[in-house]
């Protein structure tokens, strides 16, 4: 069954540094997403992704981060430059088209953010 | 705007009790998808159920069974006969059929089922 990957599954920086989170979503599909959840608390949504342009963003989603599609297959997420309240998890998710017939989105497994 | 309370922090049951999990949501969308996810200790999210907005007809999957009422808008989860490996976050959560179609998720219930 496809599956959307995240790589790495655990990714440490210091604060300041830029980090990069790489996702593979499922191939058919068209709309992307990220969210963050830091430890304990809930799943917050940042970012959604369509026809290469960003769709919609959340109050978190501020200059600090980007989104790109650089070919294809993968969708990642920069953090320019790390502050400590980055550390989260961070998940991304695929869905495969929208109007009419929001079908579910496909979490992936996620990536651990620790800035220290 | 869009809103998905889970008023149970935690809840702890005693393996074979049935446990339901409540949530209550607002939309101004007639058309809106819920979701319930489970998250274990591992991490990841595990999805459960997709309900839409048109389909009030409540679903059975074996142990686990789900109550839509949009009187109420609400749409709890129950687990029959609960079992230690339902121990985990479960999460309820919204998507409007606008915009970028996001996820709102509820703050989250975390069951403990001991054995």
């Amino acid at each position: 069954e496809p599956e959307v990957t995240q790589t790495p599954s655990h990714q440490v920086t210091q604060m300041g540094q830029e980090v990069i989170l790489r996702c593979v979503p499922i191939s058919n599909h068209l709309y992307f997403y990220w969210y963050r959840q830091i430890l304990g608390q809930k799943v917050e949504f940042l970012v959604s992704f369509y026809n290469n342009e960003i769709s919609e963003k959340s109050e978190i989603f501020d200059d600090q981060f980007s989104v790109e599609r650089p070919d294809g297959s993968n969708f990642t997420l920069k953090i320019r430059s790390t502050k400590l309240e980055d550390s989260a998890m961070y998940f991304c998710a695929s869905k495969f088209q929208g109007l009419g017939d929001a079908d579910t989105q496909y979490f992936g497994p996620g990536t651990r953010l620790t800035v220290l | 705007a869009q809103k998905v309370t889970q008023a149970q922090t935690e809840i702890s049951v005693v393996e074979k009790e049935d446990v339901t999990l409540d949530c209550v949501y607002e939309t101004r969308d007639t058309t809106y998808y819920l979701f319930w996810y489970k998250q274990p200790p591992s991490g990841e999210l595990v999805f459960l159920i997709r309900r839409n907005s048109f389909d009030e007809q409540n679903e059975i999957s074996g142990r686990y069974s789900w109550n839509f009422q949009k009187s109420t808008s609400s749409f709890n989860f129950t687990i029959t006969a609960s079992q230690v490996v339902d121990s985990a976050v479960y999460f309820c959560a919204l998507s409007e059929d606008t915009g970028g179609f996001k996820t709102i998720f509820g703050a989250g219930t975390r069951l403990f089922v001991k054995a």
